[in-house]
């Protein structure tokens, strides 16, 4: 019974092409989230999604696009993807806004 | 800017010692939380601890939060070598988004 769980968890790729990454979460949370790890192994925040309502950080490339067809799924959707784009993405949720957070296995993706 | 910064970057203690991490922020915040991540896994919520509170205790784990100081530390008692792992400090400030410092990469030793 996972509680949050991410496809695929590789993803190899070629510059230049669209992909997207399925979340799920079924702790009926209210909250989602996508997170980037670099190499080094920061996390940043991407986007967060509570009740229809989207935060976006400024600092993500308007390439990426949260999508969610229900509140139990928030899917990221990666367009013309670039070598900087290589990196573990991390969905997570959370009952509100600002309380613990659970993350899913993580998706890593290389792009070549 | 940076909101959380753990320190140290990395600490190897022997199974049985106490480890301390610290995590320092920039600006005022609403919550604080600690997460540990296992290698090549996702995150494990361990402790949220509000800006009015000053300790909070779980299990091993006892974390504290300074406002003034604007930090906080993360000891792990009695260490074993399942806590080997890289532990994370996260804000929020009122209202903004979650800010995950670079993390504490924590070796135990048996």
């Amino acid at each position: 019974d996972t509680a949050v769980s991410q496809t695929p968890k590789y993803l190899v790729t070629q510059m230049g092409n669209d992909k997207s990454i399925k979340c799920e979460q079924n702790l009926g949370h209210d909250t989602m989230y996508w997170y980037k790890q670099d190499s080094k192994k920061f996390l940043k925040i991407m986007f967060s999604y509570n009740n229809k309502e989207l935060i976006i950080n400024e600092t993500v490339p308007n390439r990426f696009s949260p999508k969610s067809p229900d509140k139990a799924h928030l899917n990221l959707h990666i367009n013309s993807l670039e070598l900087g784009d290589s990196a573990v993405y991390f969905c997570a949720s959370s009952l509100y806004q600002y309380n613990e957070q659970f993350f899913g296995p993580g998706t890593r993706l290389t792009v070549l | 800017s940076q909101q959380g910064e753990e320190d140290p970057q990395a600490l190897s203690i022997q199974e049985g010692e106490n480890a301390t991490m610290n995590c320092s922020y920039k600006t005022s915040i609403n919550n604080l939380q600690w997460y540990r991540q296992n290698s090549g896994r996702g995150l494990v919520h361990l402790i949220l601890i509000r800006s009015n509170e000053r300790e909070k205790h779980s299990g091993r784990l006892r974390v504290t939060l300074d406002t003034s100081k604007k930090s906080s530390s993360l000891l792990i008692t009695a260490s074993r070598a399942a806590d080997t792992a890289s532990y994370f400090c996260a804000t929020d400030n009122y209202g903004q988004n979650f800010v995950f410092g670079p993390g504490t990469r924590l070796s135990v030793l048996p």
